[in-house]
């Protein structure tokens, strides 16, 4: 069974620092990319970075891009997110979610749960 | 990049069908889309991939009365004998060569 568990998440205050971490399970992780997807209260999904199976290739959105830091560990089976300079615009359940292998994609086919990341002072 | 729309909200009867439009904007009409159910409180679920054709492939576990179609822009999920656990958030999911994309989500109301 794919199993994805997202930790990490908490309060900060504005300027601070949070890593998120994805448990990945059940599957090959090293042969996948894996997304970064964010959903502000009451509001729809944002996604926020893209990382390839060998790490080769990363993207973000222009919303995080130069704060948060997409990276992954396949000896490890995990996900991570480094989010620096964080703002109240970046409070949000932040989930990981499964998506391409060996170039074929077709979404994000699995979710982890989600971890809250609460931005406030 | 690509844009997908989606109608804030739709409703439907217990029972009933409903078709829920995501539509890709002009010169992406050929993207294949994803299609996520988002039930109140929850993460997203995936429920399909589907292409231009019409052709999809749904995922693990997903019922049989969720199917998914295609015309131009405009993808279709259609959802038969709408139960009470249909009533959800629904999102359409795209992707190009260096970002992803989300539709706005349409609120299903099972009446």
């Amino acid at each position: 069974e794919v199993q994805l568990v997202e930790s990490g998440g908490g309060l900060v205050q504005p300027g601070g620092s949070l890593r998120l971490s994805c448990a990945a399970s059940g599957f090959t992780f090293s042969s996948y990319s894996m997304n970064w997807v964010r959903q502000a209260p009451g509001k729809g999904l944002e996604w926020v970075s893209y990382i390839s199976s060998s790490s080769s290739t990363i993207y973000y959105a222009d919303s995080v891009k130069g704060r948060f830091t997409i990276s992954r560990d396949n000896a490890k089976n995990s996900l991570y997110l480094q989010m620096n300079s964080l703002r109240a615009e970046d409070t949000a359940v932040y989930y990981c979610a499964r998506t391409c292998a060996g170039g074929v994609c077709q979404g994000s086919d699995y979710w982890g749960q989600g971890t809250l990341v609460t931005v406030s002072s | 990049q690509p844009v997908l729309t989606q109608s804030s909200s739709a409703s439907a009867s217990l029972g009933s069908s409903v078709k829920l439009t995501c539509t890709l904007s002009s010169g992406h009409s050929s993207y294949i889309i994803a299609w996520h159910q988002q039930q109140p409180g929850k993460a997203p679920r995936y429920l399909m991939k589907l292409e231009g054709s019409g052709s999809y492939n749904k995922g693990s576990g997903v019922p049989d009365r969720f199917s998914g179609s295609s015309s131009g822009a405009d993808r279709y999920l259609t959802i038969s004998n709408l139960q009470s656990e249909d009533e959800a958030d629904y999102y359409c999911e795209t992707w190009d060569s260096n970002t992803w994309v989300f539709g706005g989500g349409t609120k299903l109301t099972v009446l």
